[in-house]
């Protein structure tokens, strides 16, 4: 079974404290993504990556970073935290074949205080 | 820009009865594809069927299949006999073939109740 898993399922943070989320699959994709998702607006994508230390900006990737420096690990950043961060954060990976499924981690529920 | 369009929000449905979820996008291309997921409650998101823009058949997964109508932009899902394990949000999915872009375009999501 393919297995993307999160560092955290809860978090609670500060507002201005810097926040890692990480990421982990065990299926060698090359690809994998950060979501974000809030009621009523479904997933929207942050980042994602093709590669080792590659990536592309989503639709929102405005407050974040990441990063990838091994292909099994994608982690993302938020430099300082907001009060609008607060959300569920779903990571995904993928092989990057045409016809490939992303695979979702259980995601980590973060409120920024 | 793709969009994709859920229009209900929430759906409910007896158990052992058969219920469709709506979805519709707006695109240029030609080629694509499309996908439903499923996020129960409290549990990873799983896909849950898919289909190629240039396949006219419509796919089929046990008791999950779609009709897809290229014409009209339209993918609804039908679930047959449907039971309690199938109650989740629902997400309609969209993808453009080719290249390195395999960002998936998501709709906002059905929330399926399964009464027994």
């Amino acid at each position: 079974d393919v297995k993307v898993t999160q560092s955290s399922r809860y978090l609670v943070k500060r507002t201005g404290e810097k926040v890692f989320l990480e990421c982990v699959q065990d299926m060698d994709h090359e690809n994998m993504f950060w979501y974000r998702q809030d009621p009523g607006l479904g997933l929207r994508l942050i980042y994602f990556s093709y590669d080792v230390k590659m990536k592309e900006k989503g639709d929102i990737p405005e407050g974040y970073s990441v990063s990838r420096e091994k292909k099994e690990r994608f982690s993302l950043i938020l430099e300082s935290a907001s009060t609008n961060q607060t959300s569920m954060y779903l990571c995904a990976s993928s092989f990057r074949g045409r016809w490939s499924e992303q695979f979702f981690g259980p995601g980590t529920r973060l409120t920024v205080l | 820009a793709q969009t994709v369009t859920q229009s209900q929000p929430e759906m409910s449905v007896q158990e052992a009865e058969t219920v469709t979820l709506s979805c519709t996008y707006d695109t240029s291309e030609s080629d694509y594809y499309l996908f439903w997921y499923k996020q129960p409650p409290s549990r990873q998101m799983i896909l849950v069927i898919r289909q190629e823009a240039y396949k006219q058949q419509n796919a089929t997964e046990n008791r999950f299949s779609v009709n897809f109508q290229k014409a009209a932009k339209s993918f609804s899902l039908k679930i047959s006999d449907s039971q309690l394990g199938d109650a989740a949000m629902y997400f309609c999915a969209y993808r453009i073939l080719g290249g390195s872009n395999y960002k998936l375009t998501f709709g906002k999501g059905t929330l399926l109740t399964v009464n027994p």
